[in-house]
C-alpha cells in the first residue's frame, strides 16, 4: 500500500521569498514520487518525478525536489517565488516499475495551495 | 500535439439519473486512466485500461460506477443512478505504456448532482 502526506492545506510567501512545500510518503516498496502542478482551470502538469537515478531531481520552471528515504520525504523547493508559481501543488507516489513491474497508478496527497504576494 | 480531451467540461444532473463522461486520450498511449477530485482533495484512482481491457478497477467505490474502452482509444465513465455524493471533478489521464511512463491529464469534467 502506497499514501501520501501533505502537511496543511495552505502556504504563503511573498515573492522572491524561499518555496518549501512539504510531502511524506509512505510505500511497502520501491516508489517512485512526483510533483504535479494544478493552474486554475486547467488540468495537472507533471512538475517532476523521482525514479530511483539522482536524489535530486530538478524540474520545470526553476522546481527542484530532494528524495530522503531515511526520511521517506520528497519536500518541493524553488529558492524565489514568483507570482505566476501561485497554484495548487499535489505530491504523488507510484510503485516503481523496475523493481515490481507494476503499472504506474498515482496516489496522490491532498494537494497545498500556494499564494504569492508582492 | 493535442492533450487529453475531456467531455463535457461540466455536467449538472438530478439525483437518480444516468451520465455519461467521455475521455479522449492522446493518440497511440495504450494507458488510460481515471480519477476523481472531491472538493478539497487530491484525485483518487478510479480505474486503469491497458489497451481495451481494464486492468484495475480497484478504485471504483460501487456497482453503479462502469467504465469502458471498447477500441483501445476513447474511454467512457458511466455513473447509474447519480447520487449527491457523486459531485467532483472527473479526471482522464492517459500515458504512452502505463509503466514508467509519465501521465498527462485532461481538464476534467465537473459534475454536480442535485
Amino acid at each position: 500500500a502506497q499514501s501520501v502526506t501533505q502537511l496543511g492545506s495552505h502556504v504563503s510567501v511573498s515573492e522572491g521569498a524561499l518555496v518549501l512545500l512539504r510531502c511524506n510518503y509512505s510505500s511497502s516498496v520501491p516508489p517512485y514520487l512526483f510533483w504535479y502542478v494544478q493552474y486554475p482551470n486547467q488540468g495537472l502538469q507533471l512538475l517532476l518525478k523521482y525514479t530511483s537515478a539522482a536524489t535530486l531531481v530538478k524540474g520545470i520552471n526553476g522546481f527542484e525536489a530532494e528524495f530522503k528515504k531515511s526520511e521517506t520525504s520528497f519536500h518541493l523547493t524553488k529558492p524565489s517565488a514568483h507570482m505566476s508559481d501561485a497554484a495548487e501543488y499535489f505530491c504523488a507516489v507510484s510503485p516503481d516499475f523496475q523493481q515490481t513491474g507494476a503499472n504506474s497508478k498515482l496516489t496522490f496527497g491532498k494537494g497545498i495551495t500556494l499564494s504569492v504576494r508582492p | 500535439g493535442a492533450g487529453v480531451s475531456q467531455t463535457p467540461s461540466n455536467k449538472v444532473t438530478e439525483k437518480g439519473k444516468y451520465v455519461e463522461l467521455r475521455c479522449d486520450p492522446i493518440s497511440g498511449h495504450t494507458a488510460l486512466y481515471w480519477y476523481r477530485q472531491s472538493l478539497g482533495q487530491g484525485p483518487e484512482f478510479l480505474i486503469y485500461f491497458q489497451g481495451t481491457g481494464a486492468a484495475d478497477d480497484s478504485g471504483l467505490p460501487n456497482d453503479r460506477f462502469f467504465a469502458v474502452r471498447p477500441e483501445g482509444s476513447v474511454s467512457t465513465l458511466k455513473i447509474q443512478r447519480t447520487e449527491r455524493g457523486d459531485s467532483a471533478v472527473y479526471l482522464c489521464a492517459s500515458s504512452y505504456t502505463g509503466y514508467n511512463s509519465p501521465l498527462h491529464f485532461g481538464n476534467g469534467t465537473r459534475l454536480t448532482v442535485t
